[in-house]
């Protein structure tokens, strides 16, 4: 089993839409977990960092299950400019996950 | 504004030669810092975790002879890939972390192309 993995996608969907992402990892030590975002050809940044309690960042969402192992990112109102690829990286080892295609049509 | 800074954004070279690369955290220590290797369409993949003042530590499967990590001093790191190949063409990306839960920051890459 990869150390991280996320939803394949790629992920279609209309603008205005509500979409999730979710992301397993299978280190129980795992501390911190963050959420990336990348366009196409540049490099990651950061979107959220992933908190125990859940974090919500306008209409960004992410949550931590400790006891499923997995991290989830929801975005609501999708825009056009949330199109890229979606990583999520706990931070034990740096480890990536191979990102989540979102493509938000008009 | 930019907190780690990569060197040169984009790199053509012939096969055979060297080719480095610099990562520099500017407004933080970095005593741990990562390098990265991306291909089209695919994770990044981490090759090395660069230590100051110490050996890098290489990723299964990386050639520690090829990818040359010197961590000289808190705020830079260099990658140097050495007798580079067409195969080593790629998305070059080093980031760095500061204190214990801080997220990583990344360079902004480097897009090598060995002709």
């Amino acid at each position: 089993r990869k150390e991280v993995e996320q939803d394949p996608g790629p992920f279609n969907v209309p603008e205005g839409a509500t979409v999730a992402f979710n992301c397993t990892y299978s280190n129980s030590a795992s501390q911190s977990f963050f959420w990336y975002r990348q366009d196409c050809r540049k490099e990651p940044k950061l979107l959220m960092s992933v908190y125990s309690s859940g974090n919500e960042d306008g209409r960004f969402t992410a949550q931590l299950n400790r006891a499923s192992q997995y991290i989830s990112l929801l975005i609501r109102d999708s825009k056009l400019s949330d199109s890229a690829t979606y990583l999520c990286v706990t931070k034990g080892k740096l480890i990536f996950g191979q990102g989540t295609e979102l493509s938000v049509k008009p | 504004g930019a907190v780690v800074s990569q060197h040169p954004s984009r790199v053509i070279c012939k096969s055979g030669t060297s080719v480095k690369i610099e990562c520099r955290s500017l407004d933080f220590q970095a005593t741990t810092m990562f390098w990265y290797r991306q291909f089209p369409k695919q994770s990044l993949m981490l090759m090395a975790t660069s230590n100051e003042g110490s050996k890098a530590t290489y990723e299964q499967g990386v050639e520690k002879d090829k990818f040359l990590i010197n961590h000289a001093s808190l705020t830079l790191s260099t990658l140097t890939v050495t007798s580079a190949h067409p195969e080593d063409s790629s998305f070059y990306i080093c980031s760095a972390m500061g204190a214990n839960n801080s997220p990583l920051h990344f360079g902004n890459g480097t897009r090598l192309t060995v002709t």
